[in-house]
C-alpha cells in the first residue's frame, strides 16, 4: 500500500524557517516525481513545488520561489521542503503528493496524498 | 497559469438524487499528445484529497461507478448518479495539461 507521512509542521514567527518531511513507502520512491501542495485554512488547493525522481530537477510556484527549497533523499525514501522567510500567507496544511506516472518529471496528475502537516506563521 | 472555474460552489442535494459539478478552464486542456489531463478530487471532511477521475473520464480503482466524468476542451463535468451520505465533501477539478497544476475553487456537496 502506498503511504505518505508528512511531519515537521508547527508554529513559526514571520521571517522564520521550517523544514517539512514526507516519508514514503509502498512504491519505488526514486522512480516518481514528488510534489508539495498546500491548502490555507478554509481555502482551496495550491501547487507549491515539484522535484523529479532522480534528475534533481525542481520547480516552484512564483509565490514561494527563492524562499522554499524542495529536495529528496532517495536512500531514505524521504521528501523535504525547506521553508524560509515565512509569511503569514504561507499558513496552510502542506501535503506531499506522488506523481501518478513513473519516470515523468512534470507529471500530469497525482494519485496519492499524505495526511498533511500544518504550518502556522504568526507572531 | 490556467484558471479553473467551478460551479456551483455549494451544492445541496437530496440523498439518492443526482448531482452535477461544472469545471471550466481558461484555455484548452488538450495536450500535444492528444490527451486531456483533467482530474477530479474528493476531499471528505477532515481528510486529504482523493483522486476520483483522471484524463476526464477514467475512474480510479475503488471509485464507485456512480461517479462519472465527461467533457472536452475547456468544459468538464463531474456527475454523481445517486448521491450517498459518504459523498459529502468538497470536490476539486485540477488540470495537469499546462504546467503548473491548477485547481478549481472547490464545490461543497452537502445533504439537504
Amino acid at each position: 500500500e502506498v503511504q505518505l507521512l508528512e511531519s515537521g509542521g508547527g508554529l513559526v514567527q514571520p521571517g522564520g524557517s521550517l523544514t517539512l518531511s514526507c516519508e514514503a513507502s509502498g512504491f519505488t520512491f526514486s522512480s516518481y516525481a514528488m510534489n508539495w501542495v498546500r491548502q490555507a485554512p478554509g481555502k482551496g488547493l495550491e501547487w507549491v513545488s515539484t522535484i523529479a525522481g532522480s534528475s534533481g530537477s525542481t520547480y516552484y510556484a512564483d509565490s514561494v520561489k527563492g524562499r522554499f527549497t524542495i529536495s529528496r533523499d532517495n536512500s531514505k525514501n524521504t521528501l523535504y521542503l525547506q521553508m524560509s522567510s515565512l509569511r503569514a500567507e504561507d499558513t496552510a496544511l502542506y501535503y506531499c503528493a506522488k506523481a501518478d506516472v513513473v519516470g515523468v518529471i512534470k507529471s500530469r496528475s497525482t494519485d496519492c496524498w499524505g495526511q498533511g502537516t500544518l504550518v502556522s506563521v504568526s507572531s | 497559469d490556467v484558471v479553473m472555474t467551478q460551479s456551483p460552489l455549494s451544492l445541496p442535494v437530496t440523498l439518492g438524487q443526482p448531482a452535477s459539478i461544472s469545471c471550466r478552464s481558461s484555455q484548452s486542456l488538450v495536450n500535444g499528445d492528444g490527451k486531456t489531463y483533467l482530474n477530479w478530487f474528493q476531499q471528505r471532511p477532515g481528510q486529504s484529497p482523493r483522486r476520483l477521475i483522471f484524463k476526464v473520464s477514467y475512474r480510479d480503482s475503488g471509485v464507485p461507478d456512480r461517479f462519472s466524468g465527461s467533457g472536452s476542451g475547456t468544459d468538464f463535468t463531474l456527475e454523481i448518479s445517486r448521491v450517498e451520505a459518504e459523498d459529502v465533501g468538497i470536490y476539486y477539478c485540477m488540470q495537469g495539461t499546462h504546467w503548473p497544476w491548477t485547481f478549481g475553487q472547490g464545490t461543497k456537496v452537502e445533504i439537504k
